[in-house]
């Protein structure tokens, strides 16, 4: 069992809607979590990070961590295709170990 | 300010013959990081350094070798490349304190015949 999961997607979402991805975690030392935006061929790049239960919200992401169900999410509002990309989740443990889940693909269509 | 820099950034290598990735970083990190990432395998962790000094398996360690070699440098040796290996290879850094972001290089794609 990978440490983070990903078993959403892919995801296919109309302009302007909310997309929803999602992620659970299986090691309860991990502390913070973070979600990065991946475009073909190129690297990941930080949307968010978060590390207390609860949301947290930049601009048009919100992102929501529950540490007793082991879960985290990652709300998109007003979706752009400009948003089409993979969204990886990641979990980082108090030994500095840096995890990612499979990925969700999402593509916004106009 | 280049940030996280690998090399090569292509490389194609024939089975049993052996090469290092090298990866660099100027932000005066702690901890880096070698992943490899696969189509719809998101990113495996192969080998990560916590901090000078120290290098840990991930979940992806085996046909692998890392060296920390200082605080900028952490590189990631193929001693007999199998096609298995072929992959897009990322480096990360960060800063090591909890709670902060990692930064990636631009990754190096490597393919074994």
């Amino acid at each position: 069992q990978k440490e983070v999961e990903q078993n959403s997607g892919p995801l296919s979402v109309p302009e302007g809607a909310i997309a929803s991805l999602n992620c659970t975690y299986s090691d309860r030392g991990s502390q913070s979590f973070f979600w990065y935006r991946q475009y073909s061929g190129k690297s990941p790049e930080l949307i968010m990070s978060i590390y207390s239960n609860g949301d947290k919200e930049d601009g048009r992401f919100t992102a929501q961590l529950n540490k007793a169900s082991q879960y985290v999410s990652l709300l998109i509002r007003d979706s752009q295709p400009s948003d089409s990309a993979t969204y990886l989740c990641a979990g980082l443990d108090f030994r500095r170990k840096l995890t990612f889940g499979q990925g969700t693909i999402l593509t916004v269509h106009p | 300010n280049a940030g996280v820099t690998q090399t090569p950034k292509f490389q194609v290598l024939k089975t049993g013959q052996s090469m290092t990735l090298q990866c660099a970083q100027d932000m005066n990190h702690n901890s880096m990081y070698w992943y490899r990432q696969d189509p719809g395998m998101g990113l495996r962790l192969i080998y990560y350094s916590a901090s000078e000094g120290t290098t840990d398996k991930g979940e992806v360690p085996n046909g692998y070798n890392v060296s920390r070699l200082n605080k900028r440098e952490f590189s990631l040796r193929l001693e007999s490349a199998a096609p298995s290996q072929t992959s897009v290879y990322f480096c990360a850094s960060r800063t090591g304190q909890m709670n902060t972001e990692a930064f990636f290089g631009q990754g190096t794609r490597l393919t074994v015949v």
